[in-house]
């Protein structure tokens, strides 16, 4: 079946270190986005990639990193940059950048700073 | 001010009651995702609507872009129906702008 898969689901990091967040999907998509949640918050946009290679800062990019050398595939980094690294993260993908529909979203992974 | 607004933000019902929840946004839109968030996280797109209504199963989502108003019903609910739903209209920048959900817990 074609979907997102988001790994891992749970992750700790201590202060100061880097992680990396994966995010795949098997749909064909060209655009993929990475989400932040905080309770009570709605999602906030922190990357979203529109095609390989290329990829723009959403609203609160300070703090991390992407890249996207497959379409596959858009790993989002949290740097020891990010001062408050503890959220939930959401990955996205939809058909075409511009395209209103197809959004499909990962299962998310809970990312807590110990 | 929020660019999204939902209401209410919690909602408790009984099993079989009549759910309605409302979204109102100030961007403009072509289209509006209604999204459902169960406790462990993940995401499910229920509606992507641009005018009208639209109707899967018990849900029923609705929207009138003159008014910049849409509300998601959800007909006979259920206590599976409990979670998280979220408006997410899509702005300006195409992309989706988020409201902070309605938590609705639906009890036996």
């Amino acid at each position: 079946d074609g979907g997102i898969t988001q790994s891992p689901k749970y992750l700790f990091r201590k202060e100061g270190q880097n992680v990396t967040l994966s995010c795949e999907q098997n749909l064909n998509h060209d655009a993929m986005y990475w989400y932040r949640q905080d309770p009570g918050q709605g999602l906030r946009l922190i990357y979203y990639s529109q095609i390989v290679n290329d990829f723009q800062k959403g609203d609160i990019a300070e703090g991390y990193s992407v890249s996207r050398e497959k379409k596959e595939s858009f790993p989002l980094t949290v740097t020891s940059a990010q001062k408050n690294p503890t959220a939930f993260y959401l990955c996205a993908s939809s058909i075409q950048p511009d395209s209103y529909y197809g959004y499909t979203f990962g299962s998310g992974t809970r990312l807590t700073v110990v | 001010k929020n660019e999204v607004e939902q209401s209410p933000q919690n909602l408790t019902a009984q099993e079989g009651e009549f759910i309605t929840i409302n979204c109102s946004y100030s961007v403009g839109i072509s289209a509006l995702h209604w999204l459902q968030q169960h406790p462990g996280g993940g995401i499910v797109s229920l509606f992507m609507l641009s005018s009208g209504k639209k109707k899967h199963g018990r849900l029923i989502a609705t929207i009138n872009i003159q008014e910049k108003h849409s509300s998601l019903h959800i007909t006979a609910s259920h206590p599976r129906d409990s979670a998280v739903y979220i408006c997410a209209p899509t702005g300006s920048a195409r992309q989706l702008t988020f409201g902070s959900g309605t938590q609705l817990t639906v009890l036996p």
